[in-house]
């Protein structure tokens, strides 16, 4: 089955730890992002590539840092310096970057402890 | 940058009623996009619909582009079609090509 897979689903970080959350997709999309949902929020863009070994800061960047090796793999880590890393992390997916449509993975919940 | 507003934020109905959710967006858009996030999060796509009419089953959407506004038809509700749903979308500017925005959401309620 084609798709997106995020993991770990649930992970819980303690202050001053860095965290890296996987992100891996098989449908040969070249485009891929990470988005932060707070609770009762919508999505907000921390980075996006639009292919291999390139990538750009979006929105909220500050304290993510991000790698894109592969092109099936776009790892976030989330550093000791994002102030508020609590949150629901998206990632997505398209043919190529903007203007084509986007697919999300099931999302990894951090919680800082 | 673009504004993405959807109304209303919240929405009640009983089972089998129809409803009508609105996007407006502040500036013209190469990428529009419906999602339905279920209650573990997941968002689910619905439409891709950058302008003009869709239909699958019940759900059905329209984009007026040249208006800035788009809306997401709900009939005949069922207790499942209960979450959020986000309007989200795209513009190309600088470098980019137009990632997407998201508005604040639609939460629905489905009572049975």
């Amino acid at each position: 089955d084609g798709g997106i897979t995020q993991s770990p689903k649930y992970l819980f970080r303690k202050e001053g730890q860095n965290v890296t959350l996987s992100c891996e997709q098989n449908l040969n999309h070249d485009a891929m992002y990470w988005y932060r949902q707070d609770p009762g929020q919508g999505l907000r863009l921390i980075y996006y590539s639009q292919i291999v070994n390139d990538f750009q800061k979006g929105d909220i960047a500050e304290g993510y840092s991000v790698s894109r090796e592969k092109k099936e793999s776009f790892p976030l880590t989330v550093t000791s310096a994002q102030k508020n890393p609590t949150a629901f992390y998206l990632c997505a997916s398209s043919i190529r970057e903007g203007g084509t449509e986007a697919f999300f993975g099931q999302g990894t919940r951090l919680t800082v402890v | 940058g673009i504004q993405v507003e959807q109304s209303p934020p919240d929405l009640i109905l009983q089972e089998g009623a129809n409803s009508t959710l609105r996007c407006n967006f502040s500036d013209s858009v190469n990428n529009l996009q419906w999602f339905h996030q279920n209650p573990w999060g997941q968002l689910i796509n619905l439409f891709y619909i950058p302008s003009g009419t869709k239909q699958n089953g019940r759900l059905s959407a329209t984009t007026v582009a040249t208006e800035r506004y788009s809306l997401l038809y709900i009939s005949s509700s069922q207790t499942t079609d209960s979450g959020v749903y986000f309007c989200a979308v795209g513009r190309r500017y600088g470098g980019s090509q137009g990632n997407l925005i998201f508005g604040k959401g639609t939460k629905l309620s489905v009572k049975p």
